[in-house]
């Protein structure tokens, strides 16, 4: 059981706009800055976003991050078949003193 | 460009140790946090542990608190993770991850990752 609450599963066509979730509590999303990041099947994950809405260079402007309170989201718009994988959102537990990782959303492109 | 390469993984018995190994180049490796993060086969991701760019802090994960130490040695780019008493339960991909400084735990380098197997 992770500590930070996805949706195991997002779908959406291409062009659609997708949005996923990612919930946690006071002592990690509601105090700290939250990352994404996707990963392909039998790849290393790579950073989308990062201090809850930065995008690293090289990162299109399709994804976007937000956060509120306890719970922050990762948007994506113009959905591509190249978006297809798994997201991952992260930030710091104060509490546990740990970097804690959301189960990860599966996005298919239908 | 900046990249991180993870050996050391294999096949090893349960209650036996092994050492992994993250070589870093192309980026201020000194100046970086770094974390180990590992994927258990067809499951999610989970963080193991990260040590502090000086090497002064680090912190683990319960569930491997007490059997696996990291270090790193800045003067060889290289960071390290130290498994003892290895468990079934610890078998996954192995990944290396650079967090720069002020990134808020954001790891924005990650290598390809090494696998390690504990039979049960």
């Amino acid at each position: 059981q992770s500590v930070l609450t996805q949706p195991p599963s997002a779908s959406g066509t291409p062009g659609q706009r997708v949005t996923i979730s990612c919930s946690g509590s006071s002592s990690n999303i509601g105090s700290e800055t939250v990352n994404w990041y996707h990963q392909l099947p039998g790849t290393a994950p790579k950073i989308l976003v990062y201090g809850n809405n930065q995008r690293p260079s090289g990162v299109p402007d399709r994804f976007s991050g937000s956060k509120s309170a306890t719970s922050a989201s990762l948007a994506i718009s113009g959905l591509q078949s190249e978006d297809e994988g798994n997201y991952y959102c992260s930030t710091w537990d104060g509490s546990l003193n740990a970097v804690v990782f959301g189960g990860g959303t599966k996005l298919t492109v239908l | 460009q900046a990249q991180l390469v993870e050996s050391g993984g294999g096949v090893v018995q349960p209650g036996t140790s092994l050492r992994l190994s993250c070589a870093a180049s192309g980026f201020s490796f000194r100046t970086y946090a770094m974390h180990w993060v590992r994927q258990p086969p067809g499951k999610g991701l989970e963080w193991v542990g990260f040590m502090w760019s000086d090497g002064r802090t680090v912190y683990y994960a319960d569930s491997v608190k007490g059997r696996f130490t990291i270090s790193r040695d800045n003067s060889k780019s290289t960071f390290y993770l130290q498994m003892n008493s290895l468990r079934a339960e610890d078998t996954a991909v192995y990944y290396c991850g650079g967090d720069p400084p002020s990134s808020g735990y954001a790891l924005d380098i990650w290598g390809q990752g090494t696998t390690v197997t504990v039979p049960s």
